[in-house]
């Protein structure tokens, strides 16, 4: 079946620094990737959803200039967090659709990061 | 807005016996899908079972049934012959019908359930 493959899994990085996550679509062409963040034992809040060619669409609430997507192909999007604080310590999941949106969509396996 | 909610945020259940998990939405739509996913330790995202709003057939996959009652904006899992492998969170979700392939998903609380040996 269709795989988004998510990496990395677990990032550990300083107060101040940048992290990147990377989704990828193997074997389907994802024009629209969701990017969910999880905090422990809680549900998956929708923060932005990227496509491919355009800018990003953020929910209220989230920083777009913190959070920052790219989705420059049908096979690749980004997360990128800038200059990183503890409090966005969190699970990051990233999901897309694969053909008829009746099959719901396809996960990554997540990214844990922490900032120290 | 859409909103899910899952009013039992611990189960627990007795290997082989069977489990109802609740799920209440609200919305102004009248197409939508509800999806039931899985969510080991792993982390994992998996798919349990979906059901089409229009269709009023109870969506069923082996062990794991829904009860649709879109009147009441209900959306009930039911585990039969619960299994240890079964222990994990599980999350309700939402989704609108249109525009096609660019609904993001809504997603309750989430209840944890454990499978007792």
């Amino acid at each position: 079946g269709a795989v988004v493959s998510q990496h990395p899994s677990r990032v550990i990085c300083k107060s101040g620094t940048s992290v990147k996550i990377e989704c990828r679509s193997l074997d389907f062409q994802a024009t629209t990737m969701f990017w969910y963040r999880q905090f422990p034992k809680q549900s998956l809040m929708l923060m932005a959803t990227s496509n491919e060619g355009s800018k990003a669409t953020y929910e209220q609430g989230v920083e777009k200039d913190k959070f920052l997507i790219n989705h420059a192909s049908l096979t690749l999007s980004t997360l990128t967090v800038t200059s990183a604080h503890p409090e966005d310590s969190s699970f990051y999941i990233c999901s897309a659709p694969v053909g008829n949106t009746n099959y719901g969509y396809t996960f990554g396996s997540g990214t844990r990061l922490t900032v120290v | 807005a859409q909103t899910v909610t899952q009013s039992q945020p611990e189960m627990s259940v007795q290997e082989a016996e069977t489990v109802t998990l609740s799920c209440t939405y609200d919305t102004s739509e009248n197409n939508y899908y509800l999806f039931w996913y899985k969510q080991p330790p792993s982390r994992q995202m998996i798919l349990v079972i979906r059901q089409e709003a229009y269709k009023q057939q109870n969506a069923t996959e082996n062990r794991f049934s829904v009860n649709f009652q879109k009147a009441a904006k209900s959306f009930s899992l039911k585990i039969s012959d619960s299994q240890l492998g079964d222990t994990a969170m599980y999350f309700c979700a939402f989704m609108k019908h249109y525009p096609y392939n660019n609904n993001d998903m809504r997603f309750g609380a989430g209840t944890r359930l454990t499978v007792k040996p």
